[in-house]
């Protein structure tokens, strides 16, 4: 039982590069969000989406994408990347009618 | 704006002893989650109490809110090196898009030996 899976967990890009974040979870969870960390900040949700094929934005949602083609995954992408997206993301899921969120283990951009 | 903040920013301890983490926030909520986050890893989910609830334990763990001030603490009793970590409040508004979290800027917690 893996939980939340990120890919990658590391990642350097340069400014104006695209990339794409991948969140898998094998919970059968309705719920999925992507959250940025940065120092002083606590988490700021970016994205979420409340079941397949659907999304919604968050706090943070500029410069970035989403996509849920399938339930068990949740794809965050930056498709022309800035220094301030050097950030810690983090992906979550939950259960629709529990509140409880699991976390993955995070992904580390720097954009240079 | 951060819905929760935690005071204090850091603390530090002697094995052994409590340590207790406060939160505070800005609107009416459904529930408050704590979460603990050690160093280069993700968030764990330690305890959720909600908005009709006063006081919640597990384990060594004890969750207080009081709605009417908007604030939570957490304590956690005869602490150990191992609890060493950052500790994360996040108020829960359930809406459309499942229970909505917003988070604090967290306690790091060092406990010493």
């Amino acid at each position: 039982n893996a939980g939340v899976t990120q890919t990658p967990k590391f990642r350097v890009l340069k400014t104006g590069q695209s990339m794409t974040l991948l969140c898998a979870q094998d919970m059968n969870h309705e719920y999925m969000y992507w959250y940025r960390q940065d120092p002083g900040m606590g988490l700021r949700l970016i994205h979420y989406s409340v079941g397949e094929g659907t999304t919604a934005k968050g706090e943070v949602p500029d410069g970035y994408n989403v996509s849920r083609l399938k339930k068990q995954n949740f794809l965050l992408g930056l498709e022309s990347a800035a220094p301030s997206q050097t950030s810690v993301y983090f992906c979550a899921s939950s259960y629709w009618g529990q509140d409880e969120a699991f976390f993955g283990q995070g992904t580390r951009l720097t954009v240079v | 704006s951060q819905q929760g903040e935690e005071d204090p920013q850091a603390l530090s301890i002697q094995e052994g002893e409590n340590a207790t983490m406060n939160c505070s926030y800005k609107t009416s909520i459904n529930n408050l989650q704590w979460y603990r986050q050690n160093s280069g890893r993700g968030l764990v989910h330690l305890i959720l109490i909600r908005s009709n609830e006063r006081e919640k334990h597990s384990g060594r763990l004890r969750v207080t809110l009081d709605t009417s001030k908007k604030s939570s603490s957490l304590l956690i009793t005869a602490s150990r090196a191992a609890d060493t970590a950052s500790y994360f409040c996040a108020t829960g508004i359930l809406t459309g898009g499942g229970n909505k979290l917003t988070f604090g800027t967290g306690t790091q917690l060092k406990v010493e030996l």
